[in-house]
């Protein structure tokens, strides 16, 4: 029964490339989040998406960051030209699909990413 | 709302008492409250949630109470162990269901005292 998968766990790239993170949600879930956390923080919304759709976008940067979640395949969040500023902690979430409201998203352990 | 800080508060407790943290939050529409609890290196894992339209819920070892009144959430643990020190976020789900996106609190450290 595996949870939310994310990877890879940890990314290094120099600035001005181009960061992809994965996120393979839970079996059977097809709700996918993704936040991104500062070191001593909370977890701030990014972007909730479902298969083939974006539903909530208003956490996202408006330029170089994008997400999808195709039909088939993990959900991507892709950072574009990166900088030092977009180093984080990237944490994906699933939750069942339907409009259930008896179950609470559940995390994967993240993608480091470090810009040098 | 959203709240962001630079450091965590943090709530040491002798090994074997009680802790309870607490937590404030802003938006009176806001219908359920989740507690996570995150380690070093890992994501959030899931405490114990409640709804509006309760004031108490318990879980194992666990226990959340809603002040919808005074808009206050706090998390009791009971007979705290080393496995406990962790940092606690408070969330709160402004849509009907889970589907919707989740505020986090800026969090509580809990470190434990043998």
């Amino acid at each position: 029964n595996a949870g939310v998968m994310q990877n890879p766990r940890h990314l290094v790239r120099r600035r001005g490339q181009e960061a992809r993170l994965r996120c393979s949600p839970m079996k059977g879930h097809s709700h996918v989040y993704w936040y991104r956390q500062l070191p001593e923080e909370g977890l701030k919304f990014m972007v909730y998406l479902q298969k083939e759709n974006i539903i909530d976008e208003s956490g996202m940067p408006k330029e170089r960051f994008s997400a999808e979640f195709p039909k088939e395949g993990p959900s991507i969040l892709r950072i574009q030209q990166v900088v030092r500023g977009d180093s984080a902690a990237y944490f994906c979430a699933s939750s069942p699909s339907g409009t259930s409201n008896n179950q609470p998203q559940h995390f994967g352990d993240g993608t480091r990413l470090s810009i040098l | 709302g959203e709240s962001v800080g630079l450091h965590l508060p943090t709530l040491s407790v002798q090994e074997g008492d009680n802790s309870i943290i607490n937590c404030a939050y802003s938006n009176s529409a806001s219908d359920y409250f989740i507690w996570y609890k995150q380690e070093s290196g890992k994501g959030p894992q899931f405490i114990i949630d409640i709804r509006s339209n309760m004031d108490k819920r318990q879980g194992q070892r666990v226990t959340v109470l809603l002040n919808k009144t005074v808009k206050h959430l706090s998390l009791q643990i009971a007979a705290t162990q080393p496995g406990d020190s962790a940092v606690y976020f408070c969330a709160e789900n402004p849509g009907y269901s889970s589907a919707s996106k989740i505020i986090f609190g800026s969090g509580t450290r809990l470190s434990i005292r043998p």
